[in-house]
């Protein structure tokens, strides 16, 4: 069974402050998939990445594959009060990645 | 209107009852997709259909029955249900995205087991 490691659990800072946060495995993955779920909604795709070492930026977003696609990091810059949810990371396995393992998820508060 | 619809948002059901949850979408997407998600374990695979005579048993598909009744549609059945499947419920479809599938997920359905 491969398995998704999410850090930290949870996570609440102050608006306009920067955070991390880690997804980690020591299996490989074809791919690394990031979501964003909000209370009563279900999860949102950010980004998906596909090549080791590859990063991907989304405005204040910043999305970072592992170079042995073994793990991934979402870094955002200047946390605002929208970014506040729950951020998923799942690894893709398969034939075109069609199969998903989620991590437990990270949930962000960001304070005004 | 929502791609991915789900029904009912919201469902409350006695030990031992049948309950059915009903997925449908408007994307086109051939694969579809059932997962519970639970507090502190994430979401977990129930079910996985590539089309509608392709279903296949996920990672925690005991106690769970699927049908996929058209492309559009792909129905969770819980036989007999117990307490420990209360839950949020999702479902999913996905498309080739140039690198990989991505999933576009519903609303989301809230089941409670008394």
């Amino acid at each position: 069974t491969q398995l998704l490691e999410q850090s930290p659990q949870f996570l609440s800072i102050q608006e306009g402050e920067n955070l991390t946060v880690y997804c980690n495995s020591s299996s490989v993955f074809s791919s690394l998939q990031w979501y964003r779920q909000e209370p009563g909604e279900g999860p949102v795709l950010l980004v998906t990445v596909v090549t080791g070492g590859e990063v991907k930026k989304l405005k204040r977003l910043t999305f970072q594959f592992g170079d042995a696609r073994k793990d991934s990091s979402l870094h955002i810059t200047a946390a605002q009060p929208g970014d506040t949810g729950l951020y998923l990371c799942a690894g893709g396995t398969g034939a075109g990645s069609y199969q998903l393992t989620f991590g437990k998820g990270t949930k962000l508060s960001v304070i005004p | 209107d929502a791609d991915v619809t789900q029904t009912p948002r919201n469902r409350i059901t006695k030990t031992g009852k049948r309950i059915m949850l009903e997925c449908s979408q408007t994307k086109g997407h051939d694969r579809m997709y059932w997962y519970r998600q639970d507090p502190g374990l994430g979401l977990r695979l129930i079910y996985y259909s590539f089309d509608v005579k392709d279903i296949n048993k996920g990672e925690i598909s005991d106690g769970y029955s699927v049908s996929r009744q058209a492309q559009a549609k792909f129905s969770l059945s819980l036989e007999s249900a117990i307490p420990n499947q209360t839950a949020l419920y999702f479902c999913a479809t996905s498309a080739w995205a140039g690198g990989s599938y991505e999933q576009y997920f519903g609303p989301g359905t809230r089941l409670t087991v008394t």
